[in-house]
């Protein structure tokens, strides 16, 4: 019964690059949510995705930032461009379905931007 | 927007002692206030949770206590024990009753250290 999965775990990128984080929900979870964690500080809502929608993006920075869940296949968190300050842990949760509180956190993406 | 305090950002207790987080809200509409333990480089890990229609709950040596009408909630952890050690979030929604996303509002975290 696997958990949720994201790859990469570690992701150095320099500064202008481009950055994919990909995030695969529980089994049976249709419902995919990412946070970012700065160091030393709590996680913060980025964007709320179900197959093929985007449900909430308020979270998500206006340029460079794009997240998507295709039908078939992970969700995608995507940085363009990236900044030095783009650097963090970068999680994704899943849950079974629209009504459901729980959520289950996947192991983190830490992007580093040199 | 939902904004969530939490006190205090580093908590050391000696094993065997009780630890005490605390956390406030603003949203009275929040309704689900969820615990989560990180240890280093982990992911955050469920640890307990309560809900709006609920005062207390209690998990073997973890509880949680929530005050709607003060608007805050409380972590409780008896007889410490080492592997204690983490920071711990508290996190809350109001995402279900206001029929959008139901997505997490965090704390900005507890570093308990429990010592021998």
């Amino acid at each position: 019964n696997a958990g949720v999965m994201q790859n990469p775990r570690h992701l150095v990128r320099r500064r202008g690059q481009e950055a994919r984080l990909r995030c695969s929900p529980m089994k049976g979870h249709s419902h995919v949510y990412w946070y970012r964690q700065l160091p030393e500080e709590g996680l913060k809502f980025m964007v709320y995705l179900q197959k093929e929608n985007i449900i909430d993006e308020s979270g998500m920075p206006k340029e460079r930032f794009s997240a998507e869940f295709p039908k078939e296949g992970p969700s995608i968190l995507r940085i363009q461009q990236v900044v030095r300050g783009d650097s963090a842990a970068y999680f994704c949760a899943s849950s079974p379905r629209a009504m459901s509180y729980e959520q289950y956190f996947g192991p983190g993406t830490r992007l580093t931007v040199t | 927007g939902e904004n969530v305090e939490q006190h205090p950002s580093t908590l050391s207790v000696q094993e065997g002692d009780s630890a005490v987080i605390k956390c406030t809200y603003s949203d009275s509409a929040s309704n689900y206030f969820p615990w989560y333990k990180q240890e280093l480089g982990k992911r955050p890990q469920l640890i307990i949770d309560i809900r709006s229609n609920v005062g207390e709950k209690k998990d073997q040596r973890i509880a949680v206590t929530l005050n709607k009408t003060a608007k805050h909630f409380s972590l409780h952890i008896t007889e410490t024990q080492p592997e204690d050690s983490a920071v711990y979030f508290c996190a809350a929604t109001s995402g279900l009753l206001a029929g959008t996303a139901s997505k997490l509002t965090f704390g900005t975290g507890t570093r308990l250290q429990v010592t021998l």
